[in-house]
């Protein structure tokens, strides 16, 4: 069965500290690896990644893709009370369609 | 550019109504996906469409759940008989051709549906 896995499910972190967030998956015909940031209202897209090793950076998030090993990691620096928010990991399969599974998001807080 | 604009933003039913969630993808888009989202849980997906054509509605349920996306007008997800456990935040996404290199779906900001 096609499944993503994040963990961990919730941190609390205070500002200035770094996080990494992890995301394994098991999808088979699989496509492309994105990231999202949900704050109360519509996910925001941040990176997508389809090949291993190569690093996607924004600012003070950054992201890589080990697709031997199936997995992704997020990593946020600095971090602010704003990184508040849910980070979800969806990954994109290729059948004869498309299909995203997401994972069930690492809620993260940011605390002065 | 307008984005994926979904209404109503808040949707209160009472037991055995009818639900109708509107889903506007963003211009040039014809793919549109609709997930739901329980309180402390990830997006679940339910269907996927593209004008006229459900492609993939593996994710919702049987019974009392219904999508479409005519060739003029929104996407409608259409929920009969609500009961309380259908209480949830449904999004919805678009996403231009799939066979584009960068298929990234993009999400309206969701309805919150509350079943009395």
């Amino acid at each position: 069965e096609d499944k993503v896995v994040q963990s961990p499910l919730s941190l609390v972190v205070h500002e200035g500290d770094t996080v990494t967030l992890n995301c394994s998956y098991e999808v088979t015909n699989f496509r492309s690896l994105l990231w999202y940031k949900q704050e109360k209202k519509a996910p925001t897209f941040l990176f997508m990644l389809t090949s291993s090793g190569i690093e996607k950076k924004s600012g003070r998030l950054s992201s890589i893709l080990d697709k031997k090993e199936l997995f992704s990691i997020l990593n946020i620096t600095a971090t602010q009370t704003g990184d508040s928010a849910v980070y979800l990991c969806a990954v994109e399969g290729l059948y004869n369609f498309n299909k995203f599974y997401f994972g069930s998001g690492t809620k993260l807080n940011v605390k002065p | 550019n307008a984005g994926v604009m979904q209404n109503p933003r808040h949707l209160v039913r009472r037991r055995g109504q009818e639900a109708r969630l509107r889903c506007s993808p963003m211009k040039g888009h014809s793919h549109v996906y609709w997930y739901r989202q329980l309180p402390e849980e990830g997006l679940k997906f339910m269907v996927y469409l593209q004008k006229e054509n459900i492609i993939d509605e593996s994710g919702m349920p049987k019974e009392r759940f219904s999508a479409e996306f005519p060739k003029e007008g929104p996407s409608i997800l259409r929920i009969q008989q609500v009961v309380r456990g259908d209480s949830a935040a449904y999004f919805c996404a678009s996403s231009p051709r799939a066979d584009v290199a960068k298929n990234i779906q993009y999400f309206g900001a969701g309805t919150r549906l509350s079943v009395l």
